[in-house]
């Protein structure tokens, strides 16, 4: 079972700056690997995927890295609307999808 | 525009049956891969399994197997969630997502917005 691991739990960061969101694989799973944005209230909203793919409509400042089993999501310089809950997101491997229990962004 | 429109909030008794709907509009509905997704109070996000709308082959995750039953009527577009005996443990929020075709093994976009079950006594 691939178990997907997000750190930290909670990043606190000023507006304007650049936020750096991680995620481990307990095993490969390629460029399988997907990025979400979750607001309170709100459905979650795929910001990439293909581990480095902006989705469309998705800001330039959202940029991901990573293969295998170390991915990082990078906020270049965070606007207010940033500051939200995200999730990464492994798909292919067994089980067939999996989520890592998510970093909360909040603002410092 | 591609959209996931879900049923509205429900309360239900413990041991009470329910069946809550995900209908699809803007796409080929019965060309792409319907996932499920539980989102307990305060807790991150739990893929419960996909459905392929075309044939209704279905892959439950194994910690849902044998506790939900996916279906879909491709006539009107809808896929379905159903419990046929609620626990407490259910009240949750569930969602909705399109995944891509031919395996479903993908992302997850767009996602429905929500359906809020809460199960009580």
């Amino acid at each position: 079972e691939i178990v997907m691991t997000q750190s930290p739990a909670t990043l606190s960061v000023s507006p304007g700056e650049r936020a750096t969101l991680s995620c481990r694989a307990s095993q490969s799973v390629t460029n399988n690997l997907a990025w979400y944005q979750q607001k309170p209230g709100q459905a979650p909203r795929l910001l990439i995927l293909g581990a480095s793919r902006r989705a469309t409509g998705i800001p330039d400042r959202f940029s991901g890295s990573g293969s295998g089993t170390d991915f990082t999501l990078t906020i270049s310089t965070l606007k207010p609307e940033d500051f939200a809950v995200y999730y990464c997101q492994q798909y292919g491997g067994s089980p067939r999808f999996s989520f890592g229990q998510g970093t909360k962004l909040e603002i410092k | 525009e591609v959209r996931l429109v879900q049923s509205g909030a429900e309360v239900k008794k413990p041991g009470e049956s329910l069946k809550i709907s995900c209908k699809g509009s803007g796409y080929s509905f019965d060309s792409f891969w319907i996932a499920w997704v539980r989102q307990m109070p305060g807790k991150g996000l739990e893929c419960m399994g996909i459905i392929n709308p075309r044939d209704s082959d279905v892959r439950y995750s194994p910690s849902f197997e044998g506790q939900v039953t996916f279906s879909v009527d491709k006539s009107i577009d809808t896929a379905y969630l159903q419990w046929s005996s609620l626990k407490a443990s259910d009240s949750a929020m569930y969602f909705c997502a399109k995944t891509v075709a031919g395996t479903g093994l993908g992302w997850f976009d767009p996602w429905g917005q929500g359906t809020l079950v809460t199960v009580t006594s």
